[in-house]
């Protein structure tokens, strides 16, 4: 099993840009979601999945947008960067609900915005 | 909302000494807890799970405990190894929700 994979690894954007995160797991798990990384201020959840055509919000999803069209993949699309968006993203994904189940993460993309 | 919090952020060791790293939470309603490692530039890798009706849970050299009541879990690591060095993270899983909510961390330098 490949587990959790990630792409791009780095990502530099000019600000106004639009780009896409992609995230795919092969470990056939409902629960799907995505994390931003910033110093100081520990990993918050961006966007989650509960299954195939299921999405809804998290904690920081303003200027992202998420779909998730089959099991397997659930991408990350940027529609306008900004400065601010400057992080290091990771995607995770579980078995859903009753568990308790272990949280998968994926390697991560850094993204800059300039 | 729920708040995790982790002190201290940064501790160094010397080779071979037991460490205990400490997380806090301010909502008791939590179904699991989940303690992470990272290393720089990598990704989260899971060390060990406790549910919530769990008192604690061992892995090898790791021993996590949780006190749903008080709000509190530790992370306990004997005889620390220099390969132990990364930042350690934790993470609660509020009742009926997958959704994590993370701690800062606390970056452990164990010393040769």
């Amino acid at each position: 099993n490949a587990g959790v994979t990630q792409t791009p690894k780095f990502q530099v954007l000019k600000t106004g840009q639009s780009m896409t995160l992609q995230c795919a797991q092969d470990m056939n798990h409902e629960y799907m979601s995505w994390y931003r990384q910033d110093p100081g201020m520990g990993l918050r959840l961006i966007h989650y999945s509960v299954g195939a055509g299921i999405t809804d919000q998290g904690e920081v999803p303003n200027g992202y947008n998420v779909s998730r069209s089959t099991t397997e993949d659930f991408p990350l699309r940027l529609l306008s960067a900004a400065p601010s968006q400057t992080s290091v993203y990771f995607c995770a994904s579980s078995y859903s609900l009753p568990g308790p189940y272990e949280q998968y993460f994926g390697p991560g993309t850094r993204l800059t915005v300039t | 909302k729920q708040e995790v919090t982790q002190i201290p952020a940064a501790l160094s060791v010397p080779e071979g000494e037991n460490l205990v790293l400490n997380c806090s939470f301010t909502d008791s309603a939590i179904y699991n807890l989940q303690w992470f490692r990272q290393d720089p530039g990598k990704g989260l890798t899971s060390l060990l799970l406790i549910q919530s009706s769990q008192r604690e849970q061992t892995s090898g050299r790791l021993n996590a405990s949780l006190d749903k009541s008080s709000g509190r879990s530790t992370l306990y690591i004997a005889a620390s190894q220099p390969g132990d060095s990364a930042t350690y993270l934790c993470a609660v899983m509020k009742t009926g929700a997958n959704n994590l909510f993370f701690g800062t961390g606390t970056r452990l330098t164990v010393i040769p």
